[in-house]
């Protein structure tokens, strides 16, 4: 049984660009979260993707936006990138029809660097 | 608007040490507690989910306790081995929603 997966596992893009990031979440679950992680702190919630709608949005501008497919999938798509958004950028994943109380499962990141 | 501190921010113990890492939070209307693992530039490892109702869990080495009332949660790691060094984080929920973290306790355990 497959956990959560991201790629790339590393991008390197340069100020002004644009980003696309995949998670696949792990089997059975139908919900997935993204997080970005700056080096030495926590990850921090950027937002929430439940029947391919979002749920939730933590405190991110508008260049950060996301999909949610029919298969669970996920894509976060970052805009106009700044030096500052360079981080580790992690997806988690969760199903609301279980009893899980919401026990989160994260994939291994894709790590960001924008020069 | 809820905050998480973990204290100590890095440990260094002997191999067979027992150990406890600390969380508090500000805010006791949670739904769940979570405690995490992150080896350095990896993703996190889920070790324990404490529902709101419940008062500790146990895996193995590790047992996690929550105390609602006292805004606290520690992680105690029993006979620590060079294999448990890594970032450990606490993160919680008001729901089904998004988990608010801690910035971690980074754990150093010697051979």
């Amino acid at each position: 049984d497959a956990g959560v997966t991201q790629s790339p596992t590393h991008l390197i893009k340069t100020r002004g660009q644009q980003v696309t990031l995949r998670c696949s979440p792990k089997s059975g679950h139908d919900t997935v979260s993204w997080y970005q992680q700056a080096l030495g702190q926590g990850p921090q919630f950027i937002f929430q993707y439940y029947e391919e709608e979002e749920r939730q949005r933590g405190n991110f501008p508008d260049r950060f936006s996301g999909h949610q497919f029919p298969n669970y999938s996920s894509e976060l798509n970052v805009n106009a990138l700044l030096l500052g958004d360079s981080a580790l950028y992690l997806c988690a994943s969760s199903s609301l029809l279980e009893r899980s109380y919401n026990e989160q499962f994260f994939g291994p990141g894709t790590r960001l660097t924008v020069l | 608007k809820q905050e998480v501190t973990q204290i100590p921010a890095a440990l260094s113990v002997p191999e067979g040490e027992n150990l406890v890492l600390n969380c508090s939070f500000t805010d006791s209307a949670i739904y769940n507690l979570q405690w995490f693992r992150q080896d350095p530039g990896k993703g996190l490892t889920s070790l324990l989910l404490i529902q709101s109702s419940q008062r500790e869990q146990t895996s193995g080495r590790l047992n996690a306790s929550l105390d609602k009332s006292s805004g606290r949660s520690t992680l105690y790691i029993a006979a620590s081995q060079p294999g448990d060094s890594a970032t450990y984080l606490c993160a919680l929920s008001h729901s089904s929603y998004k988990l608010i973290f801690g910035s971690g306790t980074r754990l150093l355990v010697r051979p």
